[in-house]
């Protein structure tokens, strides 16, 4: 059983398109959250939601919004895709935040290509 | 603003050489450091974790080391095997942004059979 979930795991789509990666954990934890891993492989955290609490990355576009219907669901919806927006998206999770000294879980990764 | 960053960006060694890969950071201020690894095509695995009281985690044929004061991390990795081939990455945790992880770019191993 996949602790954390993503789908779809390949997206390729138009710029201007309006698109949602959907993301599921199994492990019960109070903590979910995305980051992007550019073409340079870097990784960067995006967003983190504990309890209905949403902490944004300020370098962020504001295209980007998170969505969490229960605790155990993070979606990632995104605006007007830019062809700078093509990366690779991880969803992940912890028990707690990230101060509480808890590893973190992450999905397999969606790959987003914007044409 | 914390930086990680990861020294060397490559390496490969001939199997069952023991090997060490680093990691250092600008601010002594975390609460913890974790390395994961990550394949291609793949997610990523978390290694260790290691607190900011601890010295060292071990699990296996791996031992990771913190100095918080210097900002360095070391993962040694011994008797290596081709399966270690993969990607090493160095995070820190040092509260406020997003609250997320801060990583390095990463080290990219290949362990010669």
């Amino acid at each position: 059983d996949t602790a954390v979930s993503q789908t779809p795991k390949y997206l390729v789509t138009q710029m201007g398109n309006d698109k949602s990666i959907k993301c599921e954990q199994n492990l019960g934890h109070d903590t979910m959250y995305w980051y992007k891993q550019d073409s340079k492989k870097f990784l960067k955290i995006m967003f983190s939601y504990n309890n209905k609490e949403l902490i944004i990355n300020e370098t962020v576009p504001n295209r980007f919004s998170p969505k969490s219907p229960d605790k155990a669901h993070l979606n990632l919806h995104i605006n007007s895709l830019e062809l700078g927006d093509s990366a690779v998206y991880f969803c992940a999770s912890s028990l707690r935040g990230g101060g509480s000294g808890n590893t973190i879980y992450f999905g397999e990764g969606s790959w987003l290509t914007v044409v | 603003k914390q930086e990680v960053t990861q020294i060397p960006a490559a390496l490969s060694v001939p199997e069952g050489e023991n090997l060490v890969l680093n990691c250092s950071f600008t601010d002594s201020a975390i609460y913890n450091l974790q390395w994961f690894r990550q394949d291609p095509g793949k997610g990523l695995t978390s290694l260790l974790l290691i607190q900011s009281s601890q010295r060292e985690q071990t699990s296996g044929r791996l031992n990771a080391s913190l100095d918080k004061s210097s900002g360095r991390s070391t993962l040694y990795i011994a008797a290596s095997q081709p399966g270690d081939s993969a990607t090493y990455l160095c995070a820190v945790y040092s509260g406020g942004g997003a609250d997320g992880l801060t990583f390095g770019k990463g080290t990219h191993l290949i362990i010669q059979p």
